[in-house]
């Protein structure tokens, strides 16, 4: 599968626990995006990474959100201390440039309780 | 940073006739405008993009038109099909063209 790929595709869990997805990009891919969607909304940005590098994070992303890139191949989103307004779903998109267009993975779809 | 709008927010349409979804964007340095299909509980697809150096660019039934001066894009699907019903989105860069900010989407809806 040459795609991008997120783990898992569903998650459910309670009020303050803590949650980590995972991503692997096309692997040629040296960018990598972070979206959050809710129902009837589009992706909102989150972060992203140039190779290992995290260049920007949204003022969405607040203490509670971390994202990795340590290798500069696949990305970490973890979520502590979850609140029932984190339930959304978290996508995954990678690119092979700036300006270019992006190529989601199927998205873990957060539910918070 | 970069502001888009899009509508109409929810499109039916008679199957075979035509279908048009406009966005605006408010950085003038944007340069590269991809358009989104995103079927119920899958992943957002590209269809199209353009970049500002054309105005309009044609892929079978789909086409996208960008009017630089007056910072809007559209998108067309002519002889529209059921399995075109889905939610589309826009979406421009900002940052330098280092990430896309993407519109609210349009809910098409193909009537048989």
């Amino acid at each position: 599968d040459t795609g991008v790929s997120q783990d898992p595709r569903h998650k459910i869990t309670k009020r303050g626990q803590n949650v980590t997805f995972r991503c692997d990009p096309i692997s040629e891919h040296n960018r990598l995006y972070w979206y959050r969607q809710t129902l009837g909304q589009g992706p909102e940005f989150l972060t992203y990474f140039q190779n290992e590098a995290q260049l920007e994070k949204s003022r969405l992303l607040s203490d509670r959100f971390s994202a990795e890139r340590p290798k500069g191949s696949f990305s970490t989103l973890e979520i502590q201390r979850t609140e029932q307004g984190d339930s959304a779903m978290y996508l995954c998109a990678s690119s092979p440039n700036r300006g270019g267009g992006y190529t989601f993975g199927s998205g873990t779809r957060l539910t918070v309780v | 940073g970069e502001n888009v709008e899009q509508h109409p927010s929810t499109l039916s349409v008679q199957e075979g006739d035509s279908a048009v979804i406009k966005c605006t964007y408010s950085d003038s340095a944007s340069n590269y405008f991809p358009w989104y299909k995103q079927e119920l509980g899958k992943r957002p697809q590209l269809i199209i993009d353009i970049r500002s150096n054309v105005g309009e660019k044609k892929d079978q039934r789909i086409a996208v038109t960008l009017n630089k001066t007056a910072k809007h894009f559209s998108l067309h699907i002519t002889e529209t099909q059921p399995e075109d019903s889905a939610v589309y989105f826009c979406a421009a860069p900002t940052l330098g063209n280092e990430k896309l900010t993407f519109g609210t989407g349009t809910r098409l809806t193909i009537i048989p």
